[in-house]
């Protein structure tokens, strides 16, 4: 079957815009995460859904930063009044378990959406 | 607070030489460490977890929680070896991961 997927994969935008990043999950994944990858960094966590839950936000940098599942599959990153300092590489993850067992279960990525902000 | 340390930006080997890509952690608890790779023009991928104790595309890691350490290993590297790794910690509530910066690893024959 497909694998998580991002759109878009590039985006540009002015500072002071707002953008809107999605990510669709390996069907019936019931974890879903974010990650901020800026240029020779790891990824570093943003946030955490359960299903529609948001479980985790505590990795959002700024209150521009807006995370939704709504029906418990698809996930919208929205950023808003973008600044230079947002550009970085956005992954999304999803498993296909819930947190809290005893073991983490493995996390798939997308390929990524590289934002730019001039 | 929660660091995984990735010393080395990158190592060149020659093809057939061993590899050891570091990885040293700071955690409170018991973790789980993974290794995910992200070869050229792909997603990055788990190669390995220390749950597993598996030897993956020849590769292999101990968690050392004396040292806390979880270093990769491959006795005879290959040009298809070639990509970025990224060391991972996870807490036992199996939720966000923490990456290292990352290691160019890169093999040349």
């Amino acid at each position: 079957g497909a694998g998580v997927s991002q759109s878009p994969r590039y985006k540009v935008a002015k500072r002071g815009q707002d953008v809107a990043l999605r990510c669709d999950p390996i069907s019936g994944h019931v974890s879903l995460f974010w990650y901020q990858q800026a240029l020779g960094q790891g990824p570093e966590f943003l946030t955490y859904f359960q299903n529609e839950a948001q479980l985790d936000k505590s990795g959002l940098p700024s209150d521009r930063f807006f995370a939704e599942r709504p029906e418990g599959s698809v996930s919208t990153l929205k950023i808003q009044r973008t600044q230079q300092e947002d550009s970085a590489v956005y992954l999304c993850a999803s498993s296909s378990r819930a947190s809290g067992g005893t073991f983490t279960d493995t996390q798939y990525f997308g390929p990524g959406t590289r934002l730019t902000v001039l | 607070a929660q660091r995984v340390t990735q010393p080395e930006k990158l190592l060149s080997v020659f093809k057939g030489a061993p590899v050891e890509l570091k990885c040293n952690y700071s955690y409170s608890g018991s973790p789980e460490l993974f290794w995910y790779v992200q070869y050229s023009r792909q997603r990055l991928q788990l190669l390995l977890r220390h749950i597993s104790r598996e030897s993956i595309k020849g590769f292999t890691a101990d968690l050392n929680k004396g040292e806390t350490s979880f270093h990769l290993k491959k006795p005879f590297a290959q040009e298809e070896d070639s990509a970025m790794y990224y060391c991972a910690l996870s807490d036992q509530a199996g939720t966000a991961l923490i990456f290292g910066k990352g290691t160019t690893l890169s093999v040349s024959s």
